[in-house]
């Protein structure tokens, strides 16, 4: 199986920085990474797919990119809507299409 | 708008089983593959299963095959998952997630979810 391995697993941050987030996968994957943001008690909503492509409704200050086995979320600007948990999960090749561990953004 | 609605969650002993239901409205349901992906208490998200939107593909995580079944009626736009010799360690969250135009498993429409409780 393919594992996914993101970092940090929390961070600390202010409304108005920027932040990234790394997603690494176990064996290359090609683009086939996608990005979730869950709040809370919520469930999971989708972001980013294909690495860098947004879903729609999504503000564009979030923004992802990367190949092969490196890939990167960015928000360009923290609203206070952001502070929540993402993940990254593979969907390259055949199951399971494992989820990253987890990276949860708290205001600072 | 679409909707997924699930229920049927609650406290089983190991061994035991449940079957969990996802009510699904706002999209033509026959069309789109559906899953299940899990969450246990404080974790992170955990892919169950997998069917696709005739019914006629399913598959599973290695940690369920052979215990779960998952299947869906689309005359009556719902997914299922029957849970068999339940062990503590599946004790989670489950939603259901609906598959994109992208593909089967990049879901763009998740379930609130419906908390399973695995304990003697």
């Amino acid at each position: 199986d393919i594992q996914m391995t993101q970092s940090p697993s929390s961070l600390s941050a202010s409304v108005g920085d920027r932040v990234t987030i790394t997603c690494r996968a176990s064996q290359s994957i090609s683009t086939y990474l996608n990005w979730y943001q869950q709040k809370p008690g919520k469930a999971p909503k989708l972001l980013i797919y294909t690495t860098s492509t947004l879903q729609s409704g999504v503000p564009s200050r979030f923004s992802g990119s990367g190949s092969g086995t490196d890939f990167t979320l960015t928000i360009s600007s923290l609203q206070p809507e952001d502070f929540a948990t993402y993940y990254c999960q593979q969907t390259y090749s055949t199951p399971p299409y494992t989820f990253g561990q987890g990276t949860k953004l708290e205001i600072k | 708008e679409v909707q997924l609605v699930e229920s049927g969650g609650g406290l089983v002993q190991p061994g035991g089983s449940l079957r969990l239901s996802c009510a699904a409205s706002g999209f033509s349901f026959s069309n789109y593959a559906m899953s299940w992906v899990r969450q246990a208490p404080g974790k992170g998200l955990e892919w169950v299963s997998t069917i696709s939107g005739s019914g006629a593909n399913t598959n599973y995580a290695d940690s369920v095959k052979g215990r779960f079944t998952v299947s869906r009626d689309n005359s009556k736009n719902t997914l299922y998952l029957q849970m068999n010799s339940l062990r503590v360690e599946d004790a989670a969250v489950y939603h259901c997630a609906k598959g994109s135009s992208i593909g089967w498993y990049v879901f763009n429409y998740w379930g609130q979810g419906t908390l399973v409780t695995v304990s003697s």
